[in-house]
């Protein structure tokens, strides 16, 4: 079966500081891979997509970035962290389909102090 | 641009207690609609979908129908229990499109 992973967690990091969240999906290959976020009040954005290795698609433009080196892994980075960079980040999947369905990670929730 | 429109939660019922969640949508064209929900400690998952207008989309007791006349596709269930606890996400998706746009998420408590 297939799973999704993500780390860390939790994550409190001051302002200035780098960023590297990790999302690594097993049991399936050549997956579609997406980044969102949730702030405080606001629902679910997409950051960053992906449809394979080395290919990213930015949704906003922000102070992150992402990468995809393997096939199942997809990279959440930041240089410095602004406090507006606070809030759950969360991983998803799919088998690119277009059936809509997204299969999620259990986010890493991200407080820049 | 597509958006997702909740009701504002929190939301505390009791058990055995009707459910509704409402949610409308603003999109162009026909979309595909969705409701996520995320129990504590866990990532989102679906709960149930309807790709077209009058589908009426079901799961675990919980129902949606994809109302086109009135932009919307309200959460349902007649009686409610203490394991349906959980934040819930209604989200709409264009040409079959995976980059679905979501609303704020709904939290429902359901007290014993």
């Amino acid at each position: 079966s297939q799973t999704i992973h993500q780390w860390p967690a939790t994550l409190v990091q001051p302002v200035g500081s780098p960023l590297s969240l990790e999302c690594t999906v097993e049991g399936t290959s050549n997956p579609n891979l997406y980044w969102y976020r949730q702030a405080a009040g606001r629902g679910l954005q997409l950051l960053f997509y992906s449809v394979g290795i080395g290919q990213i698609s930015s949704e906003v433009p922000q102070n992150l970035s992402a990468s995809r080196p393997q096939d199942r892994q997809f990279i959440l980075s930041s240089k410095k962290l602004l406090l507006s960079d606070s809030g759950f980040y969360l991983c998803a999947w799919t088998v690119g389909m277009n059936t809509g369905e997204l299969f999620f990670g259990e986010g890493s929730r991200l407080t820049v102090l | 641009g597509d958006s997702v429109t909740q009701m504002e939660g929190p939301v505390t019922l009791s058990e055995e207690a009707f459910l509704t969640i409402n949610c409308t949508y603003t999109a162009t064209g026909y979309p595909s609609l969705f409701w996520y929900v995320q129990y504590p400690g866990e990532g989102l998952q679906l709960l149930l979908k309807a790709t077209k207008a009058d589908d009426k989309g079901s799961n675990k007791g919980f129902e949606a129908t994809y109302r086109k006349e009135t932009t919307s596709f309200h959460l349902e269930k007649g009686s409610v229990q203490v394991s349906d606890s959980a934040v819930y996400f209604c989200a709409l998706g264009q040409g079959g499109s995976e980059k679905l746009v979501f609303g704020k998420g709904t939290k429902l408590t359901v007290n014993p």
